[in-house]
């Protein structure tokens, strides 16, 4: 199994552009998450789906992000605009009922 | 709101030692308790799960326990080696899946 897959590893942009952030989770897990991971808040929880149905997206911090999962094999969480607080490591992660979670390696986010 | 401490930030011990890390949570509706080891810039692995109806799980060198009344969880590694140097993040899960994260503890072992 090849694990939870992120793409890009780095992305470098500049404010005001828009970003997109992959990830093929690991086959048959039901539920997958986004984490945001920052020096000064830790892991933050952005959104969850469970069967590719978003279920909270409380975490979201505002209308410049979103995040879809057309299949259960693909889900995309995109900012637009970008600014330079977004810039942070984003994990991606899933799993099975019961089951630990399973993280991808991250997409590290730098906006200049 | 769930929040969960883990204390200390980071820690240090010399090769062959036994150690504990603390974690403590607020709000003891949990579904499970997971445990978590991140090196740096790597994802996190995934250590040790407890369900909410139990005491302890173990894997190896590792062992961790649930007090959910009292919001604690400790785990304990044995013999400690300098691979075990990574920094271990618990985090609990709610009836929705919703887990939330301590902000871990960073771990040196001294060779």
């Amino acid at each position: 199994d090849a694990g939870v897959i992120q793409s890009p590893r780095h992305e470098v942009t500049e404010m005001g552009q828009e970003v997109t952030l992959r990830c093929k989770p690991i086959s048959g897990h039901n539920s997958l998450f986004w984490y945001r991971q920052t020096m000064m808040r830790g892991l933050e929880l952005l959104i969850y789906f469970n069967n590719n149905v978003p279920i909270d997206d409380s975490g979201m911090p505002e209308d410049r992000f979103s995040a879809k999962m057309p299949n259960a094999s693909f889900s995309t969480l995109k900012i637009q605009p970008s600014e330079p607080r977004d810039s942070a490591v984003y994990f991606c992660a899933s799993s099975w009922t019961d089951s630990p979670l399973h993280f991808g390696n991250g997409t590290r986010l730098t906006v200049t | 709101k769930q929040e969960v401490t883990q204390i200390p930030a980071a820690l240090s011990v010399p090769e062959g030692e036994n150690l504990v890390l603390n974690c403590s949570f607020t709000d003891s509706a949990i579904y499970n308790l997971q445990w978590f080891r991140q090196d740096p810039g790597k994802g996190l692995t995934s250590l040790l799960l407890i369900q909410s109806s139990q005491r302890e799980q173990t894997s190896g060198r590792l062992n961790a326990s649930l007090d959910k009344s009292s919001g604690r969880s400790t785990l304990y590694i044995a013999a400690s080696q300098p691979g075990d140097s990574a920094t271990y993040l618990c985090a609990v899960q709610d009836g929705n899946e919703k887990l939330t994260f301590g902000t871990g503890t960073r771990l040196t072992i001294i060779p």
